[in-house]
């Protein structure tokens, strides 16, 4: 069963770092792309970050040079290092699977709330 | 800016059939964008539902089906049900590694 978990969430000072991770089971992250989708309180989804099977790394303008995902693949592990944190980067964090091919998600996890303020 | 377009708000009756569609600020959408559909009731993950346009993904019932209608990507409910009343989000690749989701759609079934 495809399972994935985030954690690393929490409560952070403007201009403050937090990095998130996704452990996942029933699969291998390295076999997969990733991606971390994230929603404001009230608010919509929002595409963040991807890492493709190659490595390959993309982001959203919106966090571009403030955060860096990656993974671990002895840990079956991805990452979201979030630095220099402001206010609108409080959400909750999503972590999904892509599916091959297709350009989509197709599991998620439960989420972690990133809390920015001071 | 790419901006990706949905109904902020439908409404349907129990058994009755809803369209949802998925646009471009500027442009068509077609099968090249692979539009999927997500399902998400408040504080829930979201599920996936349809990707590659028309694909249902795993146990999903086949009263929800993906097409592109005239310059729009469309998810169909048709025999909707109670819990069928959730928020429903369209994304987009835009190629070069990168999505844009849309605003989402409030479904009400009434």
């Amino acid at each position: 069963e495809v399972q994935l978990v985030e954690s690393g969430g929490g409560l952070v000072q403007p201009g403050g770092s937090l990095r998130l991770s996704c452990a996942a089971s029933g699969f291998t992250v390295s076999r997969n792309y990733m991606t971390w989708v994230r929603q404001a309180p009230g608010k919509g989804l929002e595409w963040v970050s991807v890492i493709y099977s190659g490595g390959g790394t993309y982001y959203a303008d919106s966090v571009r040079g403030r955060f860096t995902i990656s993974r671990d693949n002895s840990k079956n592990t991805v990452y979201l290092q979030m630095n220099s944190l402001r206010g609108e980067d409080t959400a909750v964090y999503y972590c999904a699977r892509g599916v091959a091919a297709a350009f989509a998600f197709d599991h998620w996890g439960q989420g972690t709330l990133v809390t920015v303020s001071s | 800016q790419t901006v990706v377009t949905q109904e902020s708000s439908l409404s349907v009756s129990p058994g009755g059939t809803v369209t949802l569609t998925c646009g471009l600020s500027s442009g068509s959408v077609s099968t090249s964008y692979y539009p999927s559909w997500y399902q998400q009731t408040p504080g829930q993950a979201p599920r996936t539902l349809i990707y590659d346009t028309n694909t249902r993904s795993s146990g999903v019932p086949d009263r929800f089906s993906g097409s592109i209608l005239g310059n729009k990507a469309a998810l169909t409910i048709t025999g909707a049900q109670a819990d069928d009343e959730s928020d429903y989000y369209c994304v987009l690749y835009m190629g070069s590694g990168s999505w844009v989701f849309g605003g989402g759609t409030k479904l009400t079934v009434l």
